[in-house]
């Protein structure tokens, strides 16, 4: 079956460290891969994309960076978090028939 | 570019009251068009979607949303709501080319009170 892990689920992470959320796809092979964020009380936004291994396509300039090293594996990532990071990560992947599946998600809160 | 706008960031309604959530969108090329819920502390769960066809297009909990072109709308509606259908609403297009990024409005907030 097709599934979509992330973890932590939970994260509470001091002003200046650094990131590392993951994102695994299982059951598919070659997917579109998606990072999103959601502030508090705000909608979701795009941060990053991938086509394939290695490629990312990024939507808005940020503190943030992402990478792919595996087909299946998408990464998001910090050198140092600022309180403005703070919010709820999302990672999607497209099934065919434009099914978006969505991750269970990350809460990180920055203090 | 493409985006989406949400009219209306919260709709407070009584219950078995009709509803409609409005959205708009705003793109060069052609999109296809989604709804998502998100009930509180829980993930998003698509509610329906256009890819072509007929434009009425109908959930299974009774919502129903009709893409006009001419509008570039994608509203959602329904002609009863109950308690169970308070959560947050997202308007989404996704872009037909090779990237199929999806493109989030704001999300508007149903609130249904007895």
């Amino acid at each position: 079956s097709q599934t979509i892990h992330q973890w932590p689920a939970t994260l509470v992470q001091p002003v200046g460290s650094p990131l590392s959320l993951e994102c695994t796809v299982e059951g598919t092979s070659n997917p579109n891969l998606y990072w999103y964020r959601q502030a508090a009380g705000r909608g979701l936004q795009l941060l990053f994309y991938s086509v394939g291994i290695g490629q990312i396509s990024s939507e808005v300039p940020q503190n943030l960076s992402a990478s792919r090293p595996q087909d299946r594996q998408f990464i998001l990532s910090s050198k140092k978090l600022l309180l403005s990071d703070s919010g709820f990560y999302l990672c999607a992947w497209i099934q065919s028939n434009y099914g978006y599946t969505f991750g269970s998600g990350t809460r990180l809160t920055v203090v | 570019a493409q985006s989406v706008t949400q009219l209306d960031s919260q709709v407070p309604v009584f219950e078995e009251a009709p509803v409609e959530l409005r959205c708009n969108y705003s793109s060069s090329v052609s999109v296809y068009l989604f709804w998502y819920v998100q009930y509180p502390n829980q993930g998003l769960q698509l509610l329906l979607k256009y890819l072509s066809g007929s434009t009425l297009v109908e959930s299974i909990n009774g919502f129903e949303a009709e893409f006009n072109k001419s509008q570039t709308s994608f509203h959602l509606r329904k002609p009863s709501v109950h308690i169970s259908d308070t959560a947050e609403y997202f308007c989404a297009v996704s872009v037909k080319d090779s990237s199929y990024k999806l493109i989030f409005g704001s999300g508007t907030r149903l609130l249904v009170r007895p």
